[in-house]
């Protein structure tokens, strides 16, 4: 059965003060990994896709990294917008079944 | 464009009423999923469509039934609603072929007393 396994399941930060998310994951044949953003009340919105271990990804202040067992999610000089849910999940398998989730970070960014 | 829409926002329900719930897509992807978003959790998927009259069971399907008879459409029902479906219901859809990311609607906050 595949896992996901997020951590920290919360973090606050000073704005500013670079960090990382870590996301675990046992999986048998990774078809690729997923990072969303999740605000209160709304629906997760893609961020990035990773495939292959070494891959890295980047959006404004945010740089997403693959390796065989975890995925970091490094955010740089964050602002209090950056605040919101991060959730990271696994497609795996042959088949055309669902995403499996983390349960999350909910990161926040104080002034 | 409008990606992916739900339909209702938020519902009450009482234990043993049924509703569906509608998810829209304008985006002309062949897969579709439900999934289910409870605190402490995270998103399990319900049930999901790889085509217009197909359908499948994913993690969590007790208790629910879908249909998908129209492309861009994809229906959730409940039967008889019960507490332990309080949740907050998200619907997913996804082109063929890689990447396979998945476009979340803005989700229906459900409600069962």
């Amino acid at each position: 059965e595949d896992q996901v396994t997020q951590s920290p399941e919360a973090l606050r930060l000073q704005e500013g003060e670079s960090s990382s998310l870590n996301c675990s994951y046992t999986v048998s044949g990774l078809r690729g990994l997923f990072w969303y953003r999740q605000d209160p009340g709304k629906g997760p919105e893609f961020l990035f896709t990773l495939y292959s271990a070494g891959e890295e990804k980047e959006k404004e202040r945010l740089k997403a990294t693959l390796t065989k067992k975890e995925s970091f999610l490094h955010i740089t000089a964050p602002k209090p917008e950056d605040s919101a849910t991060y959730l990271c999940a696994s497609a795996s398998g042959g088949g055309a079944d669902g995403l499996t989730f983390g349960k999350g970070t909910h990161l926040i960014i104080q002034p | 464009n409008a990606g992916v829409t739900q339909t209702p926002k938020f519902r009450v329900l009482k234990t043993g009423q049924s509703m569906t719930l509608l998810c829209a897509q304008d985006m002309n992807h062949e897969y579709m999923y439900w999934y289910r978003q409870d605190p402490g959790m995270g998103l399990r998927l319900i049930h999901y469509s790889v085509g217009e009259g197909t359908t499948a069971k994913g993690e969590v399907p007790d208790g629910y039934n879908v249909s998908r008879l129209k492309k861009q459409n994809f229906l959730l029902g409940l039967e008889s609603a019960a507490p332990s479906q309080t949740s907050v219901y998200f619907c997913a859809s996804r082109r063929t072929g890689a990447p396979e990311t998945q476009y979340f609607g803005p989700g229906t906050r459900l409600l069962v007393l």
